[in-house]
């Protein structure tokens, strides 16, 4: 596709459940991104990915938190044990990968999560 | 540590007019980018403008332009001729050399009036 996608687009849980969050960036990105919005607030960065390596998941809140990515293209974030305070819209973007800092991210409709 | 603070969370202008959003971020870095998005109720985030640091000419994207004032370390969005599809959160964001993050103000809202 042209753009980032993400799947699902909103995400109804029961809290203790797992979720599965999936990212599939622009053909030919290596860099991919995970954020986290929560109500009213600005972007949270959670995961960044270079091709399959993930050198920085600093952001990742917890443990229940991880993130992989395979065959450098579509990512998942998966959420175990979920709880209230993790509803939020999850937001992915992706960038080429070659000049970090000069380059514009692209980012993805996002999936909201609501944990009953 | 970078930093980006957007000051005003919400912001109203008439259709037609002119409106400029604040931004400031802090850096230490000598190269770095500086972008404003756009998040309209869809919540898909859009790309509106970006400035290159090193460049002194402040970017412009049709109705869209920016203030960079770098030894102020200021960098405001002005929309002229607002439309009603303006409506929208609006973010402001930095990302330096050596450095794979971008860093995100907490947003302003602005809503235009019909």
């Amino acid at each position: 596709g042209a753009g980032v996608s993400q799947s699902p687009s909103n995400k109804v849980t029961e809290k203790g459940k797992d979720v599965e969050l999936r990212c599939d960036p622009i053909s030919g990105h290596t860099a991919l991104y995970w954020y986290r919005q929560s109500l009213g607030q600005g972007l949270e960065f959670l995961i960044y990915f270079q091709g399959n390596s993930a050198p920085d998941k600093s952001g990742l809140p917890s443990d229940r938190f991880s993130a992989e990515r395979t065959g450098g293209s579509v990512s998942t974030l998966t959420i175990q044990r979920t709880q209230q305070e993790d509803s939020a819209v999850y937001l992915c973007a992706s960038r080429t990968g070659d000049t970090p800092y000069q380059e514009t991210q692209y980012f993805g409709p996002g999936t909201r999560l609501l944990v009953l | 540590a970078q930093t980006v603070t957007q000051s005003q969370p919400e912001m109203s202008v008439q259709e037609a007019e002119t409106v400029t959003l604040s931004c400031t971020y802090d850096t230490s870095e000598n190269n770095y980018y500086l972008f404003w998005y756009k998040q309209p109720p869809s919540r898909q985030m859009i790309l509106v403008i970006r400035q290159e640091a090193y460049k002194q000419q402040n970017a412009t994207e049709n109705r869209f332009s920016v203030n960079f004032q770098k030894a102020a370390k200021s960098f405001s969005l002005k929309i002229s001729d607002s439309q009603l599809g303006d409506t929208a959160m609006y973010f402001c964001a930095s990302t330096t050399s050596g450095t794979y993050k971008y860093i995100f103000g907490t947003g302003t809202r602005l809503k235009v009036l019909a």
